[in-house]
């Protein structure tokens, strides 16, 4: 079957960093899509990989490892408003995508 | 960037009232759009995807006939709740993605919609 899984929750606090695990399995694949969801909003897309590796956007950063069926999402110098929820989302072979039941990240003074 | 517009924001009526909420994308054709579910501190739930053009396709659970779907044109699809009762109150997202420039693209959402039956 397809399952995305990440931690329910994770604590950190402001100006350090954190990095987000993500591990899926997918019929097939076509890429790894990070969102961010404030309490009471919509998600916002924050990165995309299909290839190996780090791509950086800012303080933020997206890992992929395919072999591993693994992803992180790295986030830099920690601001308050980065408390949010954070979803891992596989694509599979028919463009669908199969989503995470999110982190919920808590950043502490 | 890809824009779509979801209304209404929030709606607040009585059970048995059927309620429609819209989904457009602004700057781009979308031949498909999602239309998700999300109740309090849960994850995202897809309810169905909706095909421009042609019948939706639910996913296992959702009954078709209680949760109308149209996608009328290649920028708006609604969604509307029928007969709508108390446990069906949550967080109605809508998300499509602009397939002109391929397949693989990063969904963009609306804001969602607060549905509350009382």
């Amino acid at each position: 079957g397809q399952n995305i899984d990440q931690p329910t929750e994770m604590t950190a606090t402001e100006g350090a960093i954190v990095q987000i695990n993500c591990t899926y399995q997918t019929s097939g694949f076509n890429g790894l899509f990070w969102y961010q969801q404030h309490a009471g909003e919509a998600p916002t897309f924050l990165s995309y990989n299909v290839l190996d590796g780090l791509e950086e956007k800012g303080r933020f950063s997206s890992f992929l490892s395919r072999s591993k069926g693994y992803s992180y999402l790295l986030l830099k110098e920690l601001q308050m408003k980065d408390s949010a929820s954070y979803l891992c989302a596989g694509m599979d072979s028919n463009y669908q995508l199969i989503w995470g039941a999110g982190t919920k990240l808590i950043i502490k003074p | 960037g890809a824009v779509v517009s979801q209304h209404p924001s929030r709606v607040i009526c009585k059970s048995g009232t059927s309620v429609k909420i819209e989904c457009r994308s602004l700057d781009f054709q979308a031949t498909t759009m999602f239309w998700y579910r999300q109740f309090p501190k849960q994850s995202l739930m897809l309810m169905a995807t909706s095909n421009e053009g042609s019948k939706a396709t639910y996913e296992q659970g959702v009954e078709k006939d209680k949760f109308l779907i149209n996608h009328a044109s290649l920028t708006l699809s609604t969604l509307t709740v029928t007969s709508a009762h108390p446990e069906d109150s949550s967080f109605y997202i809508c998300s499509a993605r602009d397939q002109q420039r391929g397949e693989v693209q990063p969904q963009h959402f609306g804001d969602g919609t607060r549905l509350s039956i009382l």
